[in-house]
């Protein structure tokens, strides 16, 4: 079993649509948890970290379920913009070794 | 600043010949990673280093793969013998150590092709 699972989409959304997306990760002792976006042949950048509280940037929500060790993130208001593919990611083996999932495609369409 | 620096950007060789990927990390990040991507995959862990030190080389295939990390400014990663499975995208990336565990900074990836 990977240690971090993704759906791998492709979601085709129209603009304005609210899309969510799930990670599930199967280390029980994993510390910190983020998201990435990837571009077309481009490399990952942080989008935002996830707390267990849940936390919110704009458009964009995390949250974080520890019991059933799954991660989400949900776009309001899609924009042709937020095309891309979202990476999940865990931080195991301390704070510092970052787990990707395979990451989840989305293509916004007008 | 300059970003973290890879090259070559795109590399074609032949099955069987010798290829090293180059990084330049971040200048006072004290983490460097190399990750491996394909589309079968995804993105791949294969090792990481603390202070120049490997810390966890786990992901690494096989032994045709070997890295180092000399001194604090260069790393590279090394294939021999190079094999068309072996073809990806190859990140490097770099990250000062806690607390900010998860701001990770790649470099634009070396694109490898093994004929």
């Amino acid at each position: 079993r990977k240690e971090v699972e993704q759906d791998p989409g492709p979601f085709n959304v129209p603009e304005g649509a609210t899309v969510a997306f799930n990670c599930t990760y199967s280390n029980s002792a994993s510390q910190s948890f983020f998201w990435y976006r990837q571009d077309c042949r481009k490399e990952p950048k942080l989008l935002m970290s996830v707390y267990s509280s849940g936390n919110e940037d704009g458009r964009f929500t995390a949250q974080l379920n520890r019991a059933s060790q799954y991660i989400s993130l949900l776009i309001r208001d899609s924009k042709l913009s937020d095309s891309a593919t979202y990476l999940c990611v865990v931080v195991s083996g301390g704070y510092n070794k970052l787990i990707f999932g395979a990451g989840t495609r989305l293509a916004v369409h007008p | 600043d300059a970003g973290v620096i890879q090259s070559p950007r795109h590399e074609v060789t032949e099955m069987g010949q010798e290829v090293t990927l180059r990084c330049k990390p971040i200048s006072g990040h004290d983490y460097l990673f190399w990750y491996r991507q394909t589309m079968m995959r995804g993105l791949e862990l294969l090792i990481y280093f603390n202070n120049n030190v490997p810390i966890d080389d786990s992901g690494m295939p096989e032994d045709r793969f070997s890295a180092k990390m000399p001194n604090a400014s260069f790393s590279t990663l090394k294939i021999q013998p190079s094999e068309p499975r072996d073809s990806a995208v190859y990140f490097c990336a770099s990250k000062r150590g806690q607390p900010m565990a998860g701001e990770l900074f790649f470099g634009e990836g070396s694109r490898l092709t093994v004929l």
